[in-house]
């Protein structure tokens, strides 16, 4: 049963654009949301999060969005940069820092 | 600071053989968790803690063990490894307020 769902595998970009990772999860108790980046043969990275009590956090070039009602978030990368080519991991997790489930994971390649 | 440290980053096993993988951290994080990746699965929690002396079992437990003696150390041992625990295996750690988690660099296992 995967409670955090990214259903596309792979993502390809041109630099400069904007780049849109998805994710859906199905466990409506889950509170805080978090994206990783992750290179090859590295451990996955801390990019940013988001409470359930907000919509939209912003930082740098990374902005998460939250739709609570469609059990929805999204990772938007503006503009896309070739350094942002890494497998994105999206989590969830509630009441606190245990038991945080990961999806499956969408790399991403920005093509210079 | 070190950060979050796996020993050692490769291993290949034989089929019924045991071994622990070692993580040590110099953060002073309360939380300490291993994950597994494999292939289209995403990473799965196996054991987490949230202070010396305190564990939990997570998604993937079965032929696992841990313990936290300290802070600073989360060891996972593998009972009597098998073909299905070829994996990449992460520790990560994180202060119980997050916001999110600090990984390893991972160690890869091969069981023949």
């Amino acid at each position: 049963d995967q409670q955090v769902k990214q259903n596309s595998p792979s993502l390809s970009v041109q630099e400069g654009r904007i780049s849109i990772l998805n994710c859906d999860y199905t466990n409506s108790m889950f509170d805080y949301f978090l994206w990783y980046k992750k290179y090859p043969a590295e451990g996955p990275t801390f990019l940013i999060s988001i409470s359930s009590i907000k919509d939209k956090n912003e930082d740098g070039r990374f902005t998460v969005f939250l739709n609570k009602s469609a059990k929805h978030l999204s990772l938007h990368i503006v503009p896309s940069q070739p350094g942002d080519s890494a497998v994105y991991f999206c989590a969830a997790n509630s009441g606190g820092y245990q038991k945080v489930t990961f999806g499956t994971g969408t790399k991403l390649q920005v093509i210079p | 600071n070190a950060g979050v440290t796996q020993t050692p980053k490769f291993q290949v096993l034989k089929t019924g053989q045991s071994m622990t993988l070692q993580c040590a951290q110099d953060m002073n994080h309360e939380y300490m968790s291993w994950y597994r990746q494999d292939p289209g699965m995403g990473l799965r929690l196996i054991h987490y803690s949230v202070g010396a002396g305190i564990t939990d079992q997570g998604e993937v437990p079965n032929g696992y063990n841990v313990s936290r003696s300290t802070t600073e150390d989360f060891p996972l041992r593998l009972l009597s490894a098998a073909p299905s625990q070829t994996s990449v295996y992460f520790c990560a750690s994180s202060r119980l307020g997050g916001p999110g988690y600090t990984f390893g660099s991972g160690t890869r296992l091969t069981v023949v």
